[in-house]
């Protein structure tokens, strides 16, 4: 399995609150990206990075902000949670853009009550 | 938005049959991609077939593109238990992959 990591693995939290999401990765891989699943969407696509501090909205970014400040870091944090948050957050890696496949952590499944 | 969308929604077969998956998209691509996951787990890379490809072949996966029709499918021979899995197809294309809702694929014993 390609090394990456999300932590925390579950979590619930309450309307209103800030929380991070972590991946790590031990790949050196330049592209990251955080995608979340919801039944019936499959993946859509948050942020992305190409690089350290270089970062770009995707598809549906709005109350997520992301962060990279070291090659094996990417953190996405919800500035005020809300219920419409609530899914399951997917990590994924590449070594390119779309050229190449994309390895994914195990996910984060986040409760906004 | 999604780019592919993957046909049927669900399926259900007798372990030991094949299984095939179908994925349409609507816009022009450099790849596409299938992933499989198993249930609470990451997607896991399958197969990826270049836009210049008509074929591909990895053990008992084959997947085909027509690029004309804007689809691809993905056939799974002499299916397992194992196989039972939710699989996606990505389109890539600029900077990122576009994905579909995916198949629901059930392996009967």
């Amino acid at each position: 399995d390609a090394g990456i990591t999300q932590s925390p693995r579950h979590k619930v939290t309450e309307t209103g609150t800030p929380v991070t999401l972590r991946c790590h990765q031990t790949e050196n891989h330049r592209y990251m990206y955080w995608y979340r699943q919801d039944p019936g969407h499959g993946l859509r696509l948050i942020h992305y990075s190409y690089g350290v501090k270089d970062t770009d909205k995707g598809e549906v970014s709005d109350g997520y902000s992301v962060s990279r400040s070291k090659t094996e870091d990417f953190l996405l944090t919800l500035e005020s949670a809300t219920s419409s948050q609530t899914s399951v957050y997917f990590c994924a890696i590449s070594a390119q853009e779309s050229g190449t496949e994309a390895f994914f952590g195990q996910g984060t499944r986040l409760t906004v009550v | 938005s999604q780019q592919g969308e993957e046909d049927p929604q669900a399926l259900s077969i007798q372990e030991g049959e094949n299984a095939t998956m179908n994925c349409s998209y609507k816009t022009s691509i450099n790849n596409l991609q299938w992933y499989r996951q198993n249930s609470g787990r990451g997607l896991v890379h399958l197969i990826l077939i270049r836009s210049n490809e008509r074929e591909k072949h990895s053990g008992r996966l084959r997947v085909t593109l027509d690029t004309s029709k804007k689809s691809s499918s993905l056939l799974i021979t002499a299916s397992r238990a194992a196989d039972t899995a939710s699989y996606f197809c990505a389109t890539g294309s600029n900077y990122q992959l576009i994905w579909g809702a995916g198949t629901k694929l059930i392996i009967k014993p």
